[in-house]
């Protein structure tokens, strides 16, 4: 059974670093494009950041663009969230999916999600 | 950016009713639109790719419709496990915008 498991959430104070990962097991992860999607508590989804199954292709919403960095470890089946700078409007719960296709351009759909990781960023 | 648009954001329905909401973009994006539903506590599911196409597993009771801008979800007679809330989203080009959502409860 395909399957994806966050980890790295927790509490952090506004200005520092966090780093999520996103372990993928029951698909072959090199084959697709992966994203991290979040939602502050009580809000709407939000795109966060993509990357293309072979890591040439990355993209991020204007809200995080320069302080979050998305990459994958293809051998360990892996996908990361580098977020720096972190600031109070970070504080969300933040999903890993997969996409349907493997490239960015005209990315498909996101067929397989992760239970999530909770981020708070406050002092 | 590529905004999008959903209503009604909220709506009361009971069961069996055919429940339609609608989906627009700021942009042409072909059919690259993506319809998802979200229960409380859970990550979302998939329902609707390409606009039209109904992802395997989907009761097909579930059916998505239009192209360029203007969209349709349609839940043909609305079940108990259907009272959710519901996204677009586009991947036309990055960054892949979703709707703020429609809330269907029950009547």
């Amino acid at each position: 059974e395909a399957q994806l498991v966050e980890s790295g959430g927790g509490l952090v104070q506004p200005g520092k670093s966090l780093r999520l990962s996103c372990a993928a097991s029951g698909f072959p992860f090199d084959d697709y494009a992966m994203h991290w999607v979040r939602q502050a508590p009580g809000k709407g989804l939000e795109w966060v950041a993509g990357i293309s199954w072979e890591s040439g292709g990355r993209a991020y919403a204007d809200s995080v663009k320069g302080r979050v960095t998305i990459s994958r470890d293809n051998a360990k089946n892996s996908l990361y969230l580098q977020m720096n700078s972190l600031r109070a409007e970070d504080t969300a719960f933040y999903y890993c999916a997969k996409d349907m296709w493997s490239n960015l351009d005209g990315s498909g759909a996101f067929d397989i999600w992760g239970r999530g990781t909770m981020v708070t960023v406050s002092s | 950016d590529i905004q999008m648009t959903q209503s009604p954001s909220s709506l009361s329905a009971s069961v069996g009713d055919r429940v339609t909401i609608t989906c627009r973009t700021s942009q042409f994006i072909n059919s690259y639109l993506i319809w998802y539903q979200q229960k409380p506590g859970k990550a979302p599911d998939l329902l609707i790719y390409s606009a039209s196409s109904l992802h395997s597993g989907v009761p097909s009771r579930f059916s998505g419709s239009g192209s360029g801008t203007d969209f349709t979800l349609t839940i043909s007679s609305l079940q108990p496990e259907d009272f959710a809330t519901y996204y677009c989203q586009q991947t036309y080009s990055a960054p892949f915008t979703f709707g703020p959502g429609t809330k269907v409860d029950i009547k």
